[in-house]
């Protein structure tokens, strides 16, 4: 099964970019990555996901080495909402043959004024 | 916007008691997924469901049960309450995937129901 590494908690000054850094060394080669984010006392809420191109949506930027042994999600210019816990998944296929994702224990950033 | 809505953010009931928890999707999408969330252990799948009437196991299901009546409604149900149950419970739901791997599974979660039992 592919599992994912983070730091458990960073921090960032507001205004400026949010670089979280996930680690997946174990990933295969047609396992997507995944960055989720929960922000206190509210279910998780999809960001962004990649396979091998980095991507970009109106939310953050994903950075994906060119071993996809890891990769980094970056918020451009964080904001206090900003503060949540941020989880990178990775997909499996089950012995079912059915699609899973695995959650971690993320990482809790924290975005100070 | 797609919205998942859960019955109850906040639910306390008694050890022995049968608990039902109501999830409801608007999106008309096929899979939908229950899930635990512990500190120190983070998200683990208890059960989903890819159509109306069928339900797989996920990782944990043991003293879980789930329904699946109508494609937009998926319960969980807890016949005998106990106190290791006590956890925030979490609904999702995406759309069926037709295969491959480059089929996407964003999935949407409802805001939570936190369950105590005492």
């Amino acid at each position: 099964d592919a599992k994912t590494t983070q730091p458990p908690s960073m921090d960032c000054a507001e205004g400026r970019a949010a670089n979280l850094p996930c680690n997946h060394s174990t990933i295969s080669g047609n396992e997507y990555v995944y960055w989720y984010r929960q922000i206190h006392s509210q279910g998780p809420q999809y960001i962004i996901h990649g396979l091998k191109n980095n991507e970009t949506n109106e939310m953050a930027s994903l950075i994906i080495t060119e071993d996809r042994k890891s990769s980094t999600l970056i918020l451009p210019h964080a904001t206090l909402r900003d503060t949540a816990v941020y989880y990178c998944i990775v997909r499996y296929f089950n012995a079912g043959n059915n699609r899973k994702l695995i959650w971690g224990l993320g990482t809790s950033l924290a975005v100070n004024p | 916007d797609v919205k998942v809505t859960q019955s109850s953010r906040y639910l306390v009931k008694r050890t022995g008691e049968k608990v039902f928890l109501e999830c409801v999707q608007d999106m008309d999408h096929e899979n939908m997924f229950w899930y635990r969330q512990d500190p120190g252990l983070g998200l683990r799948l208890i059960y989903f469901s890819y159509d109306v009437k069928m339900k797989e196991k996920g990782d944990i299901p043991e003293g879980y049960s789930v329904s699946r009546e109508k494609k937009e409604r998926f319960s969980l149900i807890l016949e005998s309450a106990s106190t290791n149950q006590t956890s925030m419970y979490l609904c999702a739901s995406t759309v069926r995937s037709a295969g491959g791997p480059s089929i996407t599974d964003t999935q949407y979660f409802g805001p939570g129901t936190r369950l105590t039992v005492l």
